[in-house]
């Protein structure tokens, strides 16, 4: 069974750089996609961005020009930075893959990150 | 303001059937891309119900089933039971913004 598990500071404050790390057991990250997905305290499901396995990335381009996704074949680990951040940010982060139908099919447990001096 | 749109909130009693709407445009849904649902259970993270507009990943009950049409999806729930209560969304791929965009998300509450 594929398993995801996010990990990251929890606090960032203003103005750095949140970094989270999604590590994948129980299977391959080769040959599929992986997104980052957040949702705000209360709110819904945003898309960050995605990549395959072999680094070719697309982002939202609402976030573009803060986002960088990559990818570690050798460790199963799938990465996330997002510089500049502001109160805006403070959200749940979920890593997931996508499989059937080229639907999310497996999502991580979700790591809170709050931005706050 | 979500790409897709969903009713904010739907509720029904045990047993009965619900449906929850999603309707996007011609450069998602209508441009005939798949429509994806999640579940979403108090606390929980998203979990895949309905992918392909109608097919159910293992193990999840034939209670639950999507239908598509034109610009617009469906997500219909039979037999409401009370763990059925939490937040449902609508996904599909956008050709405008490239990426895969979500519904508002709507919340059932099981009366």
């Amino acid at each position: 069974q594929v398993q995801l598990q996010e990990s990251g500071p929890g606090l960032v404050k203003p103005s750095e750089t949140l970094s989270l790390t999604c590590t994948v057991s129980g299977g391959s990250i080769s040959n599929h996609y992986w997104n980052w997905i957040r949702q705000p305290p209360g709110k819904g499901l945003e898309y960050i961005g995605d990549i395959y396995y072999s680094g070719s990335t697309n982002y939202n381009p609402s976030l573009k020009s803060r986002v960088t996704i990559s990818v570690d074949t050798s460790k199963n680990q799938v990465s996330l930075k997002l510089t500049s951040v502001t109160a805006a940010d403070t959200a749940v982060y979920y890593c997931a893959r996508v499989g059937l139908g080229s639907s999310l099919d497996y999502w991580g447990q979700g790591s809170l990150v709050t931005v706050s001096s | 303001q979500s790409v897709l749109t969903q009713p904010p909130s739907v509720s029904g009693a045990p047993g009965q059937r619900v449906t929850i709407s999603c309707t996007g445009s011609n450069s998602n849904i209508g441009a005939g891309y798949d429509v994806h649902w999640y579940q979403q259970l108090p606390g929980t993270a998203p979990k895949l119900l309905i992918y392909g507009s109608f097919n159910r990943p293992s193990g999840v009950p034939d209670r639950f089933s999507g239908s598509k049409s034109g610009t617009s999806a469906s997500l219909a729930i039979t037999g409401l039971q009370a763990e059925d209560e939490g937040d449902y969304y609508c996904q599909s791929y956008d050709s405008r913004l490239s990426g895969p965009v979500f519904g508002g998300g709507t919340k059932l509450t099981v009366l």
